[in-house]
Parts: structure tokens; C-alpha cells; sequence
């Protein structure tokens, strides 16, 4: 079982409309959970960061931790032909290494 | 916020000759970095764990004789990509913790730099 793992895609959604990415992990011990942004030929920009369980929202994002379930997804709401990208969830665990799973690519159609 | 930078940011060289990619903090100081390795297509995978002052950790299938990194100093990391071959072509990214912000280990954001393109023909 791979340590982090994404829904797969890729995911195509209209402008304006939401786009729900899901994470699932493996290790009950992580602690820190993070939403990147990567688009082609770029390297990894964050997102959003969660550690409690619960919402967290910023601006057009929201990330939801679940630690019993251990899931965590991000939800895009509003979502904009710039926001075309792979998105990564990465968890952290006790050695501060990030784990990543493999990406979901998102297509919004304007 | 804090900024990384990496240097060169495209690379290309024939089969058999060393790369060096530098990894820098630029504005805070980072005890330890990160480097990846990104095939395409393909999610970002850890090669090793740079910490100031000691030798590198790497993981499991990592070449430590192939991939020497040295991180001299609290802003600076660099990985060297000994006899590069066609097969090392990838996109190298490193990230560095900032220690200073918060030693709190909920909190273990890491900052990435804009990535290095290695082509080896």
C-alpha cells in the first residue's frame, strides 16, 4: 500500500464550478498535511496547510482533515481556468519528511 | 515569504560528465534541505535529507557515490550528479525547512525552489 495515495484522474470540471480532490495515507503517526500546485514544467507551489482535524478555508480553498479516516481532501470552489494544474497532497510525518502522492491533474473548462 | 533558489535552472550535458545544482535559502536559514527527483509524468520523489554540518541521509535506492550532496553552510545545499547518463535526465528540486519560524512539529511547511531540467545526451 503506497503511503499517500490520490484519487485518480484526470479531473475535468466547467468554470465555476467545484473541484474535490481526495487523499488518502497510510501512517496514523503523520501530522502535518499539505495541498501543492504544480503546474507543467514547474515545481511544487503550496496551497494550503492543515493539522487539525476539521475545515480549513482560504479564499477559494478549503481542506478537510479526518485523522480517524485518515483522509484529507481539498475542495475548489469557483474554479477558474487558471486553476488547470496537477494538484499534490503531501503528508509530513515524525522524521519531517514529505511524502507525496502521485498528483491529480485538474482540467477546468471555461 | 521564504525563497529558494536553484541554479542552474536547465542543464545540458553529454553522458559521463558531472553536474553540480546549487540550492539556496535566500532569506532565512535552513539547517535542512531537500532534494527530489521528478520523472515525467510522475510524482516528486525524495532522494536524501541535507542537514548542515553532517552527511547527507538518502533513501532506499538512492546512489550516495552517484548523488554527492554537501550542505556547507545554514543557506546553502548543492547536489552533484557524478558521470551523469541519459537515464539521470529528470527535473531536481530541492526544499528547505526554515527552523526559525517554529520548532512546533505540527508545523513542517518547506519551502521549494523553482526546480533544475538535467538533460544528458
Amino acid at each position: 500500500q503506497k503511503e499517500v495515495e490520490q484519487n485518480s484522474g484526470p479531473l475535468s470540471v466547467p468554470e465555476g464550478a467545484i473541484a474535490s480532490l481526495n487523499c488518502t495515507y497510510s501512517d496514523r503517526g503523520s501530522q502535518s498535511f499539505f495541498w501543492y500546485r504544480q503546474y507543467s514544467g514547474k515545481s511544487p507551489e503550496l496551497i494550503m496547510f492543515i493539522y487539525s482535524n476539521g475545515d480549513k478555508e482560504d479564499g477559494r480553498f478549503t481542506a478537510q482533515l479526518n485523522k480517524a479516516s485518515q483522509y484529507v481532501s481539498l475542495l475548489i470552489r469557483d474554479s477558474q481556468p487558471s486553476d488547470s494544474a496537477t494538484y499534490l497532497c503531501a503528508v509530513v510525518n515524525n522524521d519531517y519528511k514529505l511524502s507525496f502522492g502521485a498528483g491529480t491533474t485538474v482540467t477546468v473548462r471555461a | 515569504g521564504a525563497v529558494v533558489s536553484q541554479h542552474p535552472s536547465r542543464v545540458i550535458c553529454k553522458s559521463g560528465t558531472s553536474v553540480k545544482i546549487e540550492c539556496r535559502s535566500l532569506d532565512f536559514q535552513a539547517t535542512t534541505m531537500f532534494w527530489y527527483r521528478q520523472f515525467p509524468k510522475q510524482s516528486l520523489m525524495l532522494m536524501a535529507t541535507s542537514n548542515e554540518g553532517s552527511k547527507a541521509t538518502y533513501e532506499q535506492g538512492v546512489e550516495k557515490d552517484k548523488f554527492l550532496i554537501n550542505h556547507a553552510s545554514l543557506t546553502l545545499s548543492t547536489l552533484t550528479v557524478t558521470s551523469a547518463h541519459p537515464e539521470d535526465s529528470s527535473f531536481y528540486i530541492c526544499s528547505a525547512r526554515d527552523w526559525g519560524t517554529s520548532e512546533n512539529p505540527s508545523y513542517n511547511e518547506q519551502f521549494f525552489g523553482p526546480g533544475t531540467r538535467l538533460t544528458v545526451l
